[in-house]
């Protein structure tokens, strides 16, 4: 199974700063990749897909990048609505993998 | 208005079964895979099982094979996971959700899933 390896696994910071989060890849899936928010008590909502593709709703302040095995999650402006635990997950093959989660936490 | 609606989970002891029932509604569901995702108690996400939209590919995690049964009624709109043999470590909220590309979206709202003596 390929394995996918999120980093930091929790972060702290402002509003107004610059976030990014990491996924990497035990084995290439070209742009298979999906990054998903999920608030306490509440299922997770799709972000962003094909790595790089933003979910229709999704505020402009995220992004995805990457292709092969190293990927990035980045909120350009952190807003206090924000906080909570981000996920990424390969579609490239079965079975489906997620990365363990970075928890994201308002200072 | 997209939406899946969960039921079916609750109490049961090990060795014990329960049938999750995954209700959709709002777009045409012959035409999308589902997948079951769960998540323990304040662990992260963990993928289940997936059936096509024709219930002609299935596939299920290494933890659930030969346990827990997926299957669809598209009459009905329903997606159901069968699952037997339940073990204390399958306790958790269960998530439907359709695939969308290479994605999970819409996801419902969640079943909990309690496997204690």
């Amino acid at each position: 199974a390929i394995q996918l390896t999120q980093a930091p696994s929790s972060l702290s910071a402002s509003v107004g700063d610059r976030v990014s989060v990491t996924c990497r890849a035990s084995q290439g899936i070209n742009n298979a990749l999906a990054w998903y928010q999920q608030k306490p008590g509440k299922p997770p909502s799709l972000l962003v897909y094909d790595a790089s593709n933003l979910e229709t709703g999704v505020p402009s302040r995220f992004s995805g990048s990457g292709s092969g095995t190293n990927f990035t999650l980045t909120i350009g402006s952190l807003q206090p609505e924000d906080f909570g635990t981000y996920y990424c997950q390969q579609f490239h093959n079965y079975p489906l993998t997620f990365g363990g989660g970075t928890k994201v936490d308002l200072k | 208005e997209l939406q899946l609606v969960e039921s079916g989970g609750g109490l049961v002891k090990p060795g014990g079964s329960l049938r999750l029932s995954c209700a959709a509604s709002g777009f045409t569901f012959n035409n999308y895979d589902i997948n079951w995702v769960r998540q323990a108690p304040g662990k992260g996400l963990e993928w289940v099982s997936s059936i096509s939209s024709t219930s002609f590919y299935i596939f299920y995690a290494d933890s659930v094979k030969g346990r827990f049964t997926i299957s669809r009624d598209n009459a009905k709109n329903s997606v159901y996971l069968q699952m037997n043999s339940l073990r204390v470590e399958d306790t958790g909220v269960y998530y439907c959700a359709r695939v969308e590309g290479d994605s999970l979206g819409p996801w419902g709202q969640g079943t909990l899933v309690t496997v204690s003596s």
